[in-house]
């Protein structure tokens, strides 16, 4: 089946430290991948998205590239920002099919 | 433009009673999902529309939940009679219509969040 693996957190870290969310992915297709953001209160916002390998993912300074070798498609950002406390969710969706499928989240904390 | 849009943002209910849930979708997508989202994990697709056409609902709960979108625009997803095990938040999502560019980028509403008691 589809599946997605995220890092387990909660995630803590101090104002401009370097962040990386890491995500696995097992999947019966060819499946494009996304980063999903949720700010407190708010809804899931699509953060970047990568549809075929090699293919890298980016915006406001977060990146993340698709790999098919490690079946991986782990989030960067070189520069964290208190703004930047929110859950993050990996997810896939098969090429050709319109279901999302999500990894459990991980909640990022951003001390200043 | 505005972005989906979904009522109420928040009820309480005792369990046994009914409770409904409505959603606007961006203007001009064809495609609407109704998510459940658990505590601490990601949300999980519960059905999908095609403009009036329910193209997925093989995770919706057939014996006590319901949805509906008869006009291929708003839609509605109730539950009766709701249990403990239903509180959760309920997210609607659109996207354009299949097969057109950017069909794959999903919207998300701010969701429900559902306590039963």
């Amino acid at each position: 089946g589809n599946s997605v693996t995220q890092m387990e957190g909660p995630v803590t870290l101090s104002e401009e430290a370097f962040l990386t969310i890491n995500c696995t992915y097992t999947a019966t297709g060819y499946p494009s991948l996304f980063w999903y953001v949720q700010y407190p209160g708010e809804g899931l916002q699509l953060l970047l998205k990568a549809t075929k390998a090699d293919d890298k993912g980016s915006n406001k300074g977060f990146e993340a590239t698709y790999r098919k070798e490690t079946t991986s498609f782990h989030l960067e950002k070189g520069s964290v920002q208190v703004s930047d406390s929110a859950v993050y969710f990996c997810a896939l969706i098969i090429q050709g099919a319109q279901k999302l499928v999500f990894g459990q989240g991980t909640r990022l904390t951003i001390n200043p | 433009e505005a972005g989906v849009v979904q009522s109420p943002r928040y009820k309480i209910i005792e369990k046994k009673q009914p409770v409904a849930f409505w959603c606007n979708p961006i203007s001009g997508h064809n495609t609407l999902y109704w998510y459940l989202q658990n505590l601490g994990q990601g949300p999980e697709l519960l059905i999908r529309y095609e403009n009036e056409e329910a193209v997925d609902d093989s995770q919706l709960p057939k014996d006590r939940f319901s949805a509906e979108r008869l006009k291929g625009v708003d839609s509605t997803l109730k539950i009766q009679p709701a249990e403990l095990g239903d509180s959760a938040v309920y997210l609607c999502a659109s996207s354009p219509t299949s097969g057109g560019a950017g069909y794959e980028t999903q919207y998300f509403g701010p969701g429900t969040r559902l306590l039963v008691l």
